[in-house]
């Protein structure tokens, strides 16, 4: 039971614009989100999160969307760069479950020059 | 720090055999998960400890799996016997609780193939 998906298995976008990276989630549980990037033959590294009681966050280039009633939220990259290429993972923890994270499948972004 | 420590990288076994994989987490850290990634079922959590117990294993796929953290800076995963559908990457993470960001850091993962 996928609690946490990624519907775009994949993305690409041209260096300078905008991506956008989306997530939706199903148990209204969840009081925190995360986004991780993953690069190839690497552990996922953290990239920014977000709180239940906020609906925005930014951190540079990055911004994290919430829209909790939608249970949505979506990860903004202004401007891409190639260097953002990687898999993006969305996760998200639930309150009073200690700090596991769910996972959704991932997002492959790719920027081209 | 040099971050969670995941050993080995690769490792590529018979079918029915053994397989051991270790996790050296952030020293200090509370939290301990072990994670498995797939095409199918993405990065799924198969069970985390907090201060070196283990608190929630349902995710673990059988009984042929097992984890065990004997102190704070060393575990293992254990599968017997393997299976070819084990084949994966399986993550390690800690985190440190009692931070407003709870993120957890991930080490760079033992590719498991099973033949």
């Amino acid at each position: 039971d996928q609690q946490v998906k990624q519907n775009s298995p994949s993305l690409s976008v041209q260096e300078g614009r905008i991506s956008i990276l989306n997530c939706d989630y199903t148990n209204s549980m969840f009081d925190y989100f995360l986004w991780y990037k993953k690069y190839p033959a690497e552990g996922p590294t953290f990239l920014i999160s977000i709180s239940s009681i906020k609906d925005k966050n930014e951190d540079g280039r990055f911004t994290v969307f919430l829209n909790k009633s939608a249970k949505h939220l979506s990860l903004h990259i202004v401007p891409s760069q190639p260097g953002d290429s990687a898999v993006y993972f969305c996760a998200a923890r639930r309150i009073n479950s200690g700090y596991a994270l769910n996972f959704g499948k991932g997002t492959s972004l790719l920027v081209t020059p | 720090d040099a971050g969670v420590i995941q050993s080995p990288r690769h490792e590529v076994t018979e079918m029915g055999q053994e397989v051991t994989l270790r996790c050296k987490p952030i020293s200090g850290h509370d939290y301990l998960f072990w994670y498995r990634q797939t095409m199918m079922r993405g990065l799924e959590l198969l069970i985390y400890f907090n201060n070196n117990v283990p608190i929630d294993d349902s995710g673990m796929p059988e009984d042929r799996f097992s984890a065990k953290m004997p102190n704070a800076s060393f575990s293992t995963l254990k599968i017997q016997p393997s299976e070819p559908r084990d084949s994966a990457v399986y993550f390690c993470a800690s985190s440190l609780s009692g931070r407003p960001n709870t993120e957890a850091f991930f080490g760079q993962g033992t590719r498991l193939t099973v033949v």
